[in-house]
Order: structure tokens, then sequence, then C-alpha cells
């Protein structure tokens, strides 16, 4: 049971680049999310996922597009990056009603030049 | 306002010391809270859920006051290992939506020395 993983873990874009973040859970959740972390702003949610097919704004969308094609993946992508994105990102999962809380991967650290 | 606020710290302690950090959250009708663990370059962990009587797990107690919307996290007999941020999170209602959603504090930093 690897719970939630990421790929990559560091990734290193020039201004304009695009990419797609992975991440995976083998917890049959329904609920997945997006946070970047950056210093002193703690954890900011950037789109969240309540089910295959589904996706939602979260607090900082802008700059960011996902997909849930499938229940167990959920993919961030940055169509054109910005020195802004520079960050730490998060993806977690939970059960619907997130009563037990969620579950994080280890994290994609992205610096955008 | 911030929809959680915790005092950042940072909180050093000696090993054996007794520590206790404090969060409040800004909506009365929030519907379930945690204290997060997250160390440093690492992803947040759930340490422990936080229920209404209050609740115990070995060193750590976390204590709820609704009616003060006051969370609490006390830990005996502090660690080396319990060395990290502590994070306050609170589910609430998210704007223009039913769906809850989890909102983190930013965080508690706590230094243990030997």
């Amino acid at each position: 049971n690897a719970g939630v993983t990421q790929t990559p873990k560091f990734r290193v874009l020039k201004t304009g680049q695009s990419m797609t973040l992975l991440c995976a859970q083998d917890m049959n959740h329904e609920y997945m999310y997006w946070y970047r972390q950056d210093p002193g702003m703690g954890l900011r949610l950037i789109h969240y996922s309540v089910g295959e097919g589904t996706t939602a704004k979260g607090e900082v969308p802008d700059g960011y597009n996902v997909s849930r094609l499938k229940k167990q993946n959920f993919l961030l992508g940055l169509e054109s990056a910005a020195p802004s994105q520079t960050s730490v990102y998060f993806c977690a999962s939970s059960y619907a009603g997130q009563l037990r809380g969620q579950y994080f991967g280890p994290g994609t650290r992205l610096t955008v030049t | 306002r911030k929809e959680v606020e915790q005092d950042p710290g940072p909180f050093n302690v000696p090993e054996g010391a007794t520590v206790a950090f404090n969060c409040t959250y800004s909506n009365s009708a929030s519907q379930s809270f945690f204290w997060y663990r997250q160390d440093c370059r690492k992803e947040p962990k759930l340490l422990m859920s936080v229920y209404s009587s209050g609740n115990e797990d070995g060193r750590f107690t976390a204590q709820l006051n609704r009616a003060s919307q006051y969370i609490s996290l006390l830990i005996r007999d502090s660690k080396l290992s319990d060395s990290a941020t502590y994070l306050c999170v609170v589910k609430m209602a998210d704007r223009g939506s039913t769906l809850g959603r989890l909102y983190f504090g930013r965080g508690t930093q706590l230094t243990v020395w030997p």
C-alpha cells in the first residue's frame, strides 16, 4: 500500500514551459486535492476533485489546470510556467466527507527560472 | 481575518518539557478538527483528530472549545523527535459551495533541545 505518490519529486522549468504533475493514490479515496506551499503562506488549495471526471477550483487556481480521468489519478498542469509558480506542490486524498482528514503525497519541488 | 490562526512560534523547549499550542478558527459551524505534523521538507501527516470531549493519544492531548472557537494541543514529556511544525486544521463549509473543505493554519514551529 503506497498511499499517495507524486511524480516527479523535483523539476526546474524555464518561464513559459509547460509540465504536468502526476498524483496517484491506492486507497480508493473519492476526493483528491492539489495544494501549493510557500514560506510564510501555509498550504493553499489550487484545485480539487470529488470524484472521477469532476474538478473544482480552490483558493489559487489561476495558471493551473487539472484532470481526473481515473479515480486513482489526479493531474496538475502548468500551461505556461511563471516564476511565481515556484513552490512545493502537495497532492492529497481523502474519503468523502473528510472525516478522517487528508493523506498527503511527498511533494514536488518546482523551480521556475 | 484568516479562517484558521495559529501562533507561528517558534517554541524552543528542553527535552521533558510540556508545551501547548493554540489555534482559533473563524466559522462557528465548523465540523471537524485535526492536528497535523510537518517535518522539515516533508509532507504534512495527520497527528490526531480533535473531538468535542477532548482526546488523548499517548503524550498528546487535544482539546476543543466550540464556544470560544478554540483548539489546543498539549505535548507532555517532549522528545527530540517532536521537533516539527504543527498545523491546526479545521473543516468548514466552502464559500459558494456545500462542500466542506479543510482549512490549514500556517503552523507552529517547535524545537526540542537536549
